[in-house]
């Protein structure tokens, strides 16, 4: 069936230093793929997206490419900040199974950047 | 901007008593979902619901869970005799049928 690997956390950067996690995906089909943040004591937020092979998601200086070659969606940001301190989940739109699009989700991934 | 709403935040209860957890999605959304995510876990899909019916359903979503909208505002996840294993936070998302969904903050469902 259709799934989503992270790497594990967490990862301690310093402020403005390089960041990637690594995602990739299993699934059959062109399935969309999501990175979604979750901020301490809030909810779910869509970081940005990919509905594509080869497309670029980017929102707020994080960028993931739609590899289907590789099936990977890495999230990167050139220079992270304190306040990028949070939970990283990867997702895949389970597609085509049905109008619903539920959302298959990595385990996340806890981001800590130390000033 | 428009906030997907869940409440309770914490909720303790004792085996075998019934649960309730509510949302308030936004107000022209017309997909719910609920998810779930046991500490240190994935988020797990439960269960869909489009036009007042459940659209699909995983295997964990089993006859001691139910949903309904019952005043056409208001979306519930109703659990009828919790288990210990029933502790997780528990996520309403909300859309509007393209690809993307609207979480809210979670509900913490503590189960001694």
């Amino acid at each position: 069936g259709n799934s989503v690997t992270q790497m594990e956390g967490p990862v301690t950067l310093s402020e403005e230093a390089f960041l990637t996690i690594n995602c990739t995906y299993t699934a059959t089909g062109y399935p969309s793929l999501f990175w979604y943040v979750q901020y301490p004591g809030e909810g779910l937020q869509l970081l940005l997206k990919a509905t594509k092979a080869d497309d670029k998601g980017s929102n707020k200086g994080f960028e993931a490419t739609y590899r289907k070659e590789t099936t990977s969606f890495h999230l990167e940001k050139g220079s992270v900040q304190v306040s990028d301190s949070a939970v990283y989940f990867c997702a895949l739109s389970d597609l085509p199974g049905g109008a619903t699009n539920k959302l298959i989700f990595g385990t996340g991934t806890l981001l800590a950047v130390q000033p | 901007e428009p906030e997907v709403t869940q409440t309770p935040s914490h909720q303790v209860t004792q085996m075998g008593q019934e649960v309730i957890l509510r949302c308030v999605p936004i107000s022209n959304h017309l997909y719910f979902y609920w998810y779930r995510q046991i500490l240190g876990q994935k988020v797990e899909f439960l269960v869909s619901f489009y036009n007042n019916e459940i659209s699909e359903k995983s295997e964990i979503f089993d006859d001691q869970f139910s949903v309904e909208r019952p005043d056409g505002s208001n979306f519930t996840l109703k659990i009828r005799s919790t288990k210990l294993e029933d502790s997780a936070m528990y996520f309403c998302a909300t859309g509007t049928g393209s690809k993307l969904q609207y979480f809210g903050p979670g509900t913490r469902l503590t189960v001694t």
